[in-house]
């Protein structure tokens, strides 16, 4: 049973310019939330998607979107790079079926972007 | 304010011994949950352990226990026999209310010794 997937594991950009990152939630899971994780620190909170809409944000600017497919899998834009995006980007699933509790958050091995 | 605070930048401790990581919370919220996660070099977080605030007893999974004070706002993670894999960042992390979002903190390098 594939968990979390992303990709690319990862990426190189310039400043200034635009990045996509992918996710696919596990098998089952319909609820996908994006985390930046800067070097040394905790994960922080983008947002979280379900039905295909953003249901909460974080506190980050407009220059990170995303979007949930149909399949659920998800992707997170990030434009006008700056050299601060430099993090791991973790992509986390959940089941709204079986709420927020517990233990229904699983983690993939996240997306590491350098901007230069 | 901080929701999570983890005072402890890294341990060590020796194989087969048992370590505590500190983690104290913030919120007004009567319902939230509790999480640690483990962060191995390669990046995934993995889920160890949960406590609702509603829980009366302490959770346990494995080697793994949370020591849940509620009054003091505190939520211990304890491992007992330590094995050489336990080497990792370890992160406590809540949720607060109907909220979707983990609150996580800084984190707490464990390293264990042969």
């Amino acid at each position: 049973d594939a968990g979390v997937t992303q990709s690319p594991t990862h990426l190189i950009k310039t400043r200034g310019q635009q990045v996509t990152l992918r996710c696919s939630p596990k098998s089952g899971h319909d609820t996908v939330s994006w985390y930046q994780q800067a070097l040394g620190q905790g994960p922080q909170f983008i947002f979280q998607y379900y039905e295909e809409e953003e249901r909460q944000r974080g506190n980050f600017p407009d220059r990170f979107s995303g979007h949930q497919f149909p399949n659920y899998s998800s992707e997170l834009n990030v434009n006008a790079l700056l050299l601060g995006d430099s993090a791991l980007y973790l992509c986390a699933s959940s089941s709204a079926k079986s709420g927020t509790a517990n233990y229904g958050y699983t983690f993939g091995s996240g997306t590491r972007l350098t901007v230069v | 304010a901080q929701k999570i605070t983890q005072t402890q930048p890294g341990m060590f401790v020796q194989e087969k011994e048992a370590v505590t990581l500190d983690c104290t919370y913030d919120t007004s919220d009567q319902s939230y949950g509790l999480f640690w996660y483990k962060q191995p070099s390669s990046g995934e977080m993995i889920f160890l352990i949960y406590q609702g605030s509603y829980d009366e007893q302490n959770a346990t999974e494995g080697r793994y226990s949370l020591n849940f004070q509620k009054a003091r706002k505190s939520a211990n993670l304890v491992i007992s026999a330590s094995q050489l894999g336990d080497s990792a960042m370890y992160f406590c992390a809540m949720r607060e209310g109907r909220g979707y979002k983990l609150s996580f903190g800084a984190g707490t390098t464990v390293t264990v010794r042969a």
